[in-house]
């Protein structure tokens, strides 16, 4: 059962042009949610994250927007380049007495910028 | 600072084979995880450990074992390897605390034939 639905599995943009990614959780207890990046032969790492008390976290040209009552969020990447392909990976942590231990993720999206 | 290393980065297993992935953090992180990729799949939770001695079972626990005796070391153990355990793992680890980042190795991929 997957927690975190991501989409689309892939993704070609051309350059210059605007790279959206989806994901959509049911579990109301996730209360942290980051993205993260992965280049081929490489861990993930981290590009960006938000906390559900707001709705815009903007750094450089990595957006990601977030709509508590619907459950959804999205990574807005303006002005792709071509350095920017890459495999992206939505994820969610869940709040516990011990603090966010479980980090799960989504299926992953390859995005690939075309000049 | 060399931050989370995996050992092996690669390794071919027979069928029943057993073997032990060694995951090393030198950020004195308290929570540790192992995940598997797979096409299609994403990174799928393991394992994980929120502290020396603890450890608990992820979304696809079955067929692995893991031991954190040291802190900034977690074994990942297949005791009778099998094809459909043929992936990348990857180890990550992180601080105590809320909203914190993990930080990744970089990946053992693992053949069962």
């Amino acid at each position: 059962q997957q927690q975190v639905k991501q989409s689309p599995q892939s993704l070609i943009v051309q350059k210059g042009g605007i790279s959206i990614i989806n994901c959509a959780y049911e579990n109301t207890a996730f209360d942290y949610f980051p993205w993260y990046q992965q280049f081929p032969g490489k861990g993930p790492a981290l590009l960006i994250a938000i906390r559900p008390d707001v709705s815009e976290k903007k750094e450089g040209r990595f957006t990601i927007s977030f709509n508590k009552s619907a459950k959804q969020f999205s990574l807005h990447i303006m002005d792709s380049q071509p350095g920017d392909s890459a495999t992206y990976f939505c994820a969610a942590s869940i709040r516990t007495n011990f603090g966010n231990e479980k980090l799960t993720f989504g299926t992953g999206t390859r995005l690939t910028i075309i000049p | 600072n060399a931050g989370v290393t995996q050992t092996p980065k690669f390794r071919v297993l027979k069928t029943g084979q057993s073997m032990t992935l060694l995951c090393a953090q030198d950020m004195n992180h308290e929570y540790m995880y192992w995940y598997r990729q797979d096409p299609g799949m994403g990174l799928r939770l393991i394992h994980y450990s929120v502290g020396e001695g603890t450890t608990a079972k992820g979304e696809v626990p079955d067929g692995y074992n893991v031991s954190r005796l040291k802190k900034q070391n977690f074994l990942l153990g297949l005791e009778s390897a099998a094809p459909s355990q043929t992936s990348v793992y990857f180890c990550a680890s992180r601080p105590r605390g809320s909203n914190t980042e993990a930080f990744f190795g970089q990946g053992t991929r693992l053949t069962v034939v």
